[in-house]
């Protein structure tokens, strides 16, 4: 149980173009989810935590006219890079707190690899 | 979140047990110690967490020390591909609770 999918697992895209990142629990449902970004050699880095129904919430730095959340449901929330540049090329990783489980554990998904052009 | 404090590497002989240490002094008494790992290129996994006891899984052990100023996670048989990097992580149970991560530990194990 508890598994948390992606999608797409990688993308390679145009400068100036956007692209949406899809995360989804599959077995749960999820009132909060989380996403993440993570440069090469460096730790994860919490970009935003996106509640179900409700505006997404950002950390200190992150735009968020460029990196637009959605949570429309229960269990999927959609991570959208506009106007991607090469300094935007990551590994994006979602995770998803079980609403049932009374828990604080977060389980992830297996992340995206964005390469801008 | 309250900080821990990580060794930045160390390594292990396949078959032996792994044990990674982590402090987290300043530990509030609501707070969680939760261990994740990442194997590379791949999401973080949940491996194990505890609050004060010591608790078991089919991944790991985890020892919290009585004034729980500390912890160890143990792999009692690490195989290769156990080698990832450990996060050990303080956190609140709450709905406003978010995982900040460290640098966690580079664990590698050698044939």
């Amino acid at each position: 149980g508890a598994v948390v999918s992606q999608h797409p697992s990688r993308v390679i895209c145009k400068s100036g173009t956007s692209v949406k990142i899809e995360c989804r629990s599959l077995d749960f449902q999820a009132t909060t989810m989380f996403w993440y970004r993570q440069f090469p050699k460096k730790s994860l880095m919490l970009m935003a935590t996106s509640n179900e129904g409700s505006k997404a919430t950002y950390e200190q730095g992150v735009e968020k006219d460029k990196f637009l959340i959605n949570h429309a449901s229960l269990t999927l929330s959609t991570l959208t890079v506009t106007s991607a540049h090469p300094e935007d090329s990551s590994f994006y990783i979602c995770s998803a707190r079980d609403r049932d489980r009374g828990t604080a554990t977060q389980y992830f998904g297996p992340g995206t690899r964005l390469t801008v052009l | 979140d309250a900080k821990t404090t990580q060794p930045t590497s160390m390594d292990c002989a396949e078959g032996r047990a792994a044990n990674l240490p982590c402090n987290h002094s300043t530990i509030s008494g609501n707070e969680y110690v939760y261990w994740y790992r990442q194997i590379h290129s791949q999401g973080p996994q949940y491996i194990i967490h505890g609050l004060k006891n010591n608790e078991t899984n089919e991944m790991a052990s985890l020892i919290i020390t009585e004034d729980r100023k500390s912890s160890t996670l143990i792999l009692p048989h690490a195989t290769l591909r156990d080698t990832a990097v450990y996060y050990c992580i303080v956190l609140q149970y709450s709905s406003a609770s978010k995982i900040i991560f460290g640098s966690g530990t580079r664990l590698s194990i050698r044939p």
